[in-house]
């Protein structure tokens, strides 16, 4: 199965540590997401990677927060100094070029915040 | 400010009958909408789209019926299984942005033997 990957599926962390996710898209697809789901809501995005280029940024995206594309192909989601308010689930998607492709979405890698 | 919105939580449908669930958005910069199941512990699963130059889209089981001056859409199952019990996401994607989504809060429609 080549669907999106993401590593780790869960991490529980303290307060004021950094974390590090990773995620592996579909090889072919060129556009990589990163959104945020909490209990009851659905995915919020946070930002989005044409190849290498981060084309997008979301408000929700503090200075705390910070993602790479470094070679165009896997991604990285840091946040440091976490806070409990950023116990979520971070979902990875990746679609082919164009809007009218539909996103491919990974499990998801759930944080928890203690 | 949620710009699109999925009022009912949660559906219940017995096995075989008809599955509606509904979305509205706020947005007219929206011009693809997608809807998403999604189990437990598992990322969205990507179901059916709709483009604004069409009201309806089917495949298979599923279509998905887009009234523009109204601001809304909503997904039909026909005829329902268990195995559609789920969560639902209806996304939008505003024309000028990207390919970002803007999703809905979630239906979770559980379909009774």
């Amino acid at each position: 199965d080549t669907g999106v990957s993401q590593d780790p599926r869960h991490k529980i962390t303290k307060r004021g540590q950094n974390v590090t996710f990773r995620c592996d898209p579909i090889s072919e697809h060129n556009r990589l997401y990163w959104y945020r789901q909490t209990l009851g809501q659905g995915p919020e995005f946070l930002t989005y990677f044409q190849n290498e280029a981060q084309l997008e940024k979301s408000r929700l995206l503090s200075d705390r927060f910070s993602a790479e594309r470094p070679k165009g192909s896997f991604s990285t989601l840091e946040i440091q100094r976490t806070e409990q308010g950023d116990s979520a689930m971070y979902l990875c998607a990746s679609s082919r070029s164009g809007r009218l492709n539909e996103q491919f979405f990974g499990p998801g890698t759930r944080l928890t915040v203690l | 400010d949620q710009q699109v919105k999925q009022n009912s939580p949660s559906l219940s449908v017995q096995e075989g009958r008809i599955s509606i669930l509904n979305c509205d958005y706020t947005n007219s910069m929206f011009d693809y909408f997608l809807w998403y199941k999604k189990y437990p512990a598992e990322g969205p699963t990507f179901l059916i789209s709709i483009s604004s130059i069409k009201d309806k889209n089917e495949d298979g089981r599923f279509t998905v019926f887009l009234n523009k001056s109204a601001k809304h859409l909503s997904l039909h199952i026909v005829p329902s299984q268990p195995g559609d019990s789920a969560v639902y996401f209806c996304a939008a994607s505003p024309d000028n942005q990207g390919g970002k989504l803007i999703f809905g809060q979630g239906t979770e429609l559980s379909v009774k033997p």
